[in-house]
This record gives structure tokens, sequence and C-alpha cells, in this order.
């Protein structure tokens, strides 16, 4: 079945360093999305990528979608305590209407 | 607006006991429906998705089962739990394959 990959597994960062978390899958996505999971929440939408070398921000987020439409990447710039959590892609392929299938999440700590 | 309602929120069931979790969406017709699983520390794995009523995919073959009796109500459930079943449960909604995921609160379930 399909399978989107995410790494790292962990990060742990210095407030004010920057974060990077990726995914890639082995075939071509429809869309990727990214959600953010508080500790002891549930996952709540951040954004969706569509198209081929997407790049997308939301102040200090940059959402990026590779070319060939199977990989991606969130960048966190200038980490702040409130961005602890682990954050998942999850991809949709073509042909697939109903499936979302979630990476396996980077959990993120932020040291101050 | 749209809610999500699920519960219980908390589970302690003994192994070999059935299985019950509800999920109902309010406020949207006919939308696509997901169960997912999330052991302690890790990713979402897409248990079933159901894009109508009566219409069940399952993505990982195990000792449960989803069945959506009403447009906007998805149930999950065992005859047998199995101590591998403890996690956190969760139900999600979509409007379309393509679209952003609504997250119910999630079960946290402890087969005992």
């Amino acid at each position: 079945g399909q399978q989107v990959m995410q790494i790292p597994q962990y990060q742990h960062v210095q407030e004010g360093e920057d974060f990077t978390t990726y995914c890639n899958s082995s075939t071509t996505l429809s869309n990727i999305q990214w959600y953010k999971q508080r500790p002891g929440g549930h996952p709540v939408f951040l954004i969706q990528l569509v198209k081929s070398g997407e790049v997308k921000k939301q102040k200090r987020l940059t959402f990026q979608f590779g070319e060939a439409k199977k990989n991606s990447s969130l960048h966190i710039t200038a980490t702040q305590t409130t961005d602890v959590g682990t954050y998942f892609c999850a991809g949709n392929y073509g042909g697939s209407q109903g499936n979302l299938i979630f990476g396996k999440g980077t959990k993120l700590s932020v040291k101050p | 607006s749209q809610t999500i309602h699920q519960w219980p929120a908390t589970l302690v069931q003994p192994v070999g006991s059935p299985l019950s979790l509800e999920c109902t969406v309010e406020g949207t017709s006919n939308p696509n429906l997901y169960w997912y699983r999330q052991a302690a520390g890790r990713g979402l794995q897409l248990l079933f998705y159901s894009v109508g009523i009566g219409q069940i995919s399952s993505e990982v073959p195990q000792n449960l089962s989803a069945s959506r009796p009403q447009d906007r109500q998805f149930i999950l459930s065992s005859k047998k739990l199995l101590l591998s079943d403890s996690g956190f449960y969760l139900c999600a909604w979509a409007s379309g394959g393509f679209t952003e995921a609504f997250f119910g609160q999630g079960t946290r379930l402890t087969v005992v």
C-alpha cells in the first residue's frame, strides 16, 4: 500500500533555532497536508499543498511541495516553546478519493 | 458549523471483551469518515475510511471492524479485544478526499 515516510522522528532544539521535517512518498501524491498535534491533543490541520513546486508560508512556517509531487517539507524559523508538538504530513493519492495516509510524525521539543 | 463528537474519552477494557466506539458528525452531509489509531508516541495508522453509507475500506487487516449505519455516524468495533489493541483512537471527517480532515478528541483505550 501507499506509504509516506517522514524524518526525523524526534528533534530537540534550543529556542530560536530553526527546525525542518521532511516527508517522502514513493509514488506521486495528489496533494499533501500538514497537521500539528499538541501533547495529549488531536491533530489539527495546518495547510494543504496541491501544485508541483508549491511554497506556502504561515508566519514562521514555510511549507514546500516538491516538483515531482513526491516530497514535502515544513520549516520553522526561530522556534518558540509554543511550537512544541508532533508535526505530521499526510498524503492523498490520485484515484483514491478516500484514504489519507499519515507519516509517522516528527516530535519537536524546544528548550527555552 | 461542523462538529465531530467521539466518545468515550477514555476506556479500560479486559482482554477478550467487545468494543464499540462511536463517532458522529454534525453540520455537514456525506462526509468522508476515518478511523485512525495512534500507539503511544507513534504515528497515525489509518484503520478504516468510508466515502458513503455502507461503504467501508479497510487499510489494515486485524480484529477490528467498522460500520457506517447512517450518513454521519461511524462505529469502530471488535468482538474480542487484544492487548495490542491499546492505543489512542481518532475519528476524523473530511468533506471530500482532497480536503482537510477534522479530528475528534480521541478515545484512549487501554486493554488489560
